[in-house]
């Protein structure tokens, strides 16, 4: 089942820009994870996040969590265009192994 | 490390043939995960190993079965494929302890088209 939703599902911005990616999610967490896809490869870990945190930060990536509204954000700044992927909100699913529930995905584009 | 291997990286099949995804991980990982994934549907689980001698079905498990053959290898079959099984396949590992605060690792995927 679909655990997050990400919005908005498509983003284009310039280099130097911030880019903001959102995700909601449905059932209580013990933690939220972000992972990037660039094209035709498999999926790489970002940043998790647990559920009594509020941000954290890895180099030019910043997660937010707001466990209230069901909700997490992702803002990479000063966007490179390496940066171009596919970026997926999940949480771990406690019934199937910790397996992750994933969102259907935010496409960012970073153009020169 | 090679981290999680995937073969083969591209497969065409025709309707009613099998074949078997072959999945590998050289970090000592007890969990591992066969996840499809299809345009603008995220990933789906279809099948997972918890542990070494243990599978169990995720959401989309029909048409597939698993092996976990050892602790490193994990393979998906279709026995029998059918066009709506024509996705990328992600297999997945990782340590599999601390109630899911770990990360997966992913393979690079197998491309499988069912004519």
């Amino acid at each position: 089942s679909q655990q997050g939703e990400e919005d908005p599902q498509a983003l284009s911005i310039q280099e130097g820009e911030n880019a903001t990616m959102n995700c909601s999610y449905k059932t209580s967490i013990n933690n939220l994870q972000w992972y990037r896809q660039n094209s035709g490869r498999g999926l790489v870990h970002l940043i998790l996040i647990r559920s009594n945190e509020r941000e954290k930060h890895s180099g030019r990536l910043r997660v937010t969590l707001d466990t209230s509204k069901k909700s997490s954000s992702l803002l990479i700044t000063a966007s490179r265009a390496a940066d171009t992927a596919s970026y997926f909100c999940a949480t771990a699913n406690p019934n199937s192994g910790y397996a992750l529930n994933f969102g259907k995905g935010t496409s960012l584009l970073v153009t020169p | 490390n090679a981290g999680v291997t995937q073969t083969p990286k591209f497969q065409v099949l025709k309707t009613g043939q099998s074949m078997t995804l072959q999945c590998a991980q050289d970090m000592n990982h007890n969990s591992m995960y066969w996840y499809r994934q299809d345009p603008g549907m995220g990933l789906r689980l279809i099948y997972y190993s918890a542990s070494e001698g243990t599978t169990d079905k995720g959401e989309v498990p029909n048409g597939y079965n698993v092996s976990r053959l050892n602790k490193r290898e994990f393979s998906l079959r279709l026995e029998s494929a059918a066009p709506s099984q024509t996705s990328v396949y992600f297999c997945a590992s990782s340590e599999g302890a601390g109630f899911g605060n770990q990360p997966q690792h992913f393979g690079d995927g197998t491309r499988l088209s069912i004519l």
